[in-house]
């Protein structure tokens, strides 16, 4: 089945800097790549996602990449701003079955 | 437009008992896949219900089990609780099956002693 990896496990970055994480997932069929923002006590949101026929995609500070070839997708957030500390995850799927990363904690140091 | 909405939002349970958890989908929306996320294990797949029909299911033993309703929503049962299966038990919705965008509630926590 699926497995997806995820580093790093946590993150500090000084306000204002980026912030990269980065997930592999192991099933080339995987054709979906959420990524969830998890606030302590909350619900995951769904802050951005990419299918397999696109290898970028851009969201104000957010972007996410997408290497098929080499299995692997990134997250990228700029200009971080204490309000993005969260734990990250990110997830692969095929056909509505997400498999999801073990999470990354970021804190955004002011 | 309403969000996905889980009842209820916290349960205490005794090992042995069983236990049935509801979701409501967003509006319109006719997918509706159960998580269940512990800090050791992340958040993992248990099943997805899309018209009425289990259509993927986790890894997990045949005390989870669950259904869908005509009207999309969704109930969870766990029976013979153990000790483990305390978690949050989150539910997401989406519009149609395959690969489409998944929404959370804001989970069941439930605590077996």
């Amino acid at each position: 089945g699926e497995n997806v990896e995820q580093h790093p496990s946590t993150l500090s970055v000084q306000e204002g800097d980026s912030a990269v994480i980065k997930c592999t997932y192991s099933d080339s069929a995987s054709n979906y790549f959420p990524w969830y923002k998890q606030e302590l006590g909350k619900r995951p949101q769904l802050i951005i996602d990419i299918r397999s026929n696109v290898g970028e995609k851009k969201d104000q500070r957010i972007a996410v990449t997408l290497n098929k070839t080499a299995k692997h997708f990134s997250l990228h957030i700029t200009e971080t701003q204490p309000e993005d500390s969260a734990v990250y995850f990110c997830a692969a799927s095929i056909a509505q079955n997400f498999v999801f990363g073990p999470g990354t904690r970021l804190s955004v140091l002011p | 437009k309403a969000g996905v909405t889980q009842t209820p939002r916290y349960l205490i349970k005794t090992r042995g008992q069983q236990v049935t958890l509801s979701c409501s989908p967003i509006s319109g929306h006719r997918s509706v896949s159960w998580y269940q996320q512990t800090p050791g294990q992340g958040l993992q797949f248990l099943f997805e219900y899309f018209s009425e029909t289990q259509r993927n299911k986790g890894n997990f033993p045949g005390r989870f089990s669950g259904r869908q309703f005509s009207n999309s929503r969704s109930e969870m049962n766990v029976s013979t609780l153990e000790l483990g299966d305390s978690a949050l038990y989150l539910c997401a919705s989406s519009l149609r099956f395959g690969d489409t965008e998944a929404f959370f509630g804001q989970g069941t926590r439930l605590t077996v002693v």
